[in-house]
């Protein structure tokens, strides 16, 4: 297995672009989430996906659009960034979203607004 | 609201256990006590957790207090590679409860 897997690593871009940042997992996890981590602080929850098809929104999900349209994938847009969405994003799945399951970390994806 | 309270940095030997301390005074009966960690630039990664009951795997220990209001995360043997950033997170076990990052003890190990 891949576990979670992350794409770009790394991306630039000008104030008002669009993007998407890729997500994908192949444990057949139901639950996938998206986090930014700014420097010096934890993570927070900007939106996450419960299966297919369902999506909410986390602590901090204004600027960010996600859709789950298979169990594999859960992509986060931006679809207009600003310099205050620099971060770093990570995604994580878990089997399902009791307490006794872990939620695996992709690698992240570091991403500079300009 | 904070749900855990975690020193910012801690060293420790390499060599020696690193007990990691948490305090949650405020867990109710059905949260479970979580630990993870991050390494420089790395993922978050999954390291125990627990109820009430102390847990030993291959990476750690979790000793939680018998009023749940605490607890330790004992690495035995540090090394190097356990320089990290070390979060405590509590989380009840139903509904769509997430985990909650909050800023975590910066572990050092020192050769």
């Amino acid at each position: 297995n891949a576990g979670v897997t992350q794409t770009p690593k790394f991306q630039v871009l000008k104030t008002g672009q669009s993007m998407t940042l890729q997500c994908a997992q192949d444990m057949n996890h139901e639950y996938m989430s998206w986090y930014r981590q700014d420097p010096g602080m934890g993570l927070r929850l900007i939106h996450y996906s419960v299966g297919a098809g369902i999506t909410d929104q986390g602590e901090v999900p204004n600027g960010y659009n996600v859709s789950r349209s298979t169990t594999e994938d859960f992509p986060l847009r931006l679809l207009s960034a600003a310099p205050s969405q620099t971060s770093v994003y990570f995604c994580a799945s878990s089997l399902a979203m009791t307490s006794a399951d872990t939620q695996y970390f992709g690698p992240g994806t570091r991403l500079t607004v300009l | 609201d904070a749900k855990t309270t975690q020193p910012t940095s801690m060293d420790c030997a390499e060599g020696r256990a690193a007990n990691l301390p948490c305090n949650h005074s405020t867990i109710s009966g059905n949260e479970y006590v979580y630990w993870y960690r991050q390494i420089h630039s790395q993922g978050p990664q999954y390291i125990i957790h627990g109820l009430k009951n102390n847990e030993t795997n291959e990476m750690a220990s979790l000793i939680i207090t018998e009023d749940r209001k605490s607890s330790t995360l004992i690495l035995p043997h540090a090394t190097l590679r356990d320089t990290a950033v070390y979060y405590c997170i509590v989380r009840f076990n139903f509904g769509n409860e997430k985990l909650t990052f909050g800023t975590g003890t910066r572990l050092t190990i020192i050769p």
